[in-house]
């Protein structure tokens, strides 16, 4: 049972569009969400994160926001850039566990 | 900005081989955690730690097994290798539980392949 679910496996857009991302979960429980960003061959890195009490957190280019009644959140990255294609993983966290979807590629064209 | 090593980056062995993948890190972070991911798919826990001399099975089961002798070391050990445990291994660290917002640092990875 997947309680982190990431629906669109790749997305391309254009250099200094915007790119959403978008993630769902299941487990009411979860109170922290993360969002990674994996080059190839390399680990996660952190990107950026919001509290399960909060419905938005921006940090410079990146804005994710959260409604926990639809339990649904997103990851807003405006202007687009081509150093920001990679693979961006979606993270949940309760307790001691973190619990990510399978990852959306993001294509940025220039 | 934590520091995580894993050794090797890359591994290629045949079947019924003992393996360890090494990770360590220089942060002092209590917590360490193992992921295995395979291509196009989500990262699964299969091992944590909240100390030295501490270790959980995570969700994923997995036959590799764990140690924590030392705060930074974490090694991962198969002691059978097959090629179902062909996959990317991923260790990370935090220096709180992710629940209370403190996000994991990873290492590089280890890409296992086992013939």
């Amino acid at each position: 049972d997947q309680q982190v679910k990431q629906n669109s496996p790749s997305l391309s857009v254009q250099e200094g569009r915007i790119s959403i991302l978008n993630c769902d979960y299941t487990n009411s429980m979860f109170d922290y969400f993360l969002w990674y960003k994996k080059y190839p061959a390399e680990g996660p890195t952190f990107l950026i994160s919001i509290s399960s009490i909060k419905d938005k957190n921006e940090d410079g280019r990146f804005t994710v926001f959260l409604n926990k009644s639809a339990k649904h959140l997103s990851l807003h990255i405006v202007p687009s850039q081509p150093g920001d294609s990679a693979v961006y993983f979606c993270a949940a966290a309760a307790g001691n566990k973190l619990t990510f979807g399978g990852g959306t590629r993001v294509l940025v064209k220039p | 900005e934590a520091d995580i090593y894993q050794t090797p980056r890359y591994l290629v062995i045949g079947t019924g081989k003992k393996i360890t993948l090494e990770c360590s890190q220089t942060m002092g972070h209590d917590k360490m955690y193992w992921y295995q991911q395979d291509p196009g798919m989500e990262l699964h826990l299969i091992h944590y730690s909240y100390g030295v001399n501490s270790t959980e099975k995570g969700d994923l089961s997995s036959e590799s097994t764990v140690s924590r002798i030392r705060t930074e070391h974490f090694p991962l050990t198969l002691e059978s290798a097959r090629p179902s445990h062909t996959s990317q291994y991923l260790c990370a660290s935090s220096p709180r539980d992710p629940g209370g917002g403190s996000p994991l640092h990873f290492g590089n990875g280890t890409r296992l392949t086992v013939t």
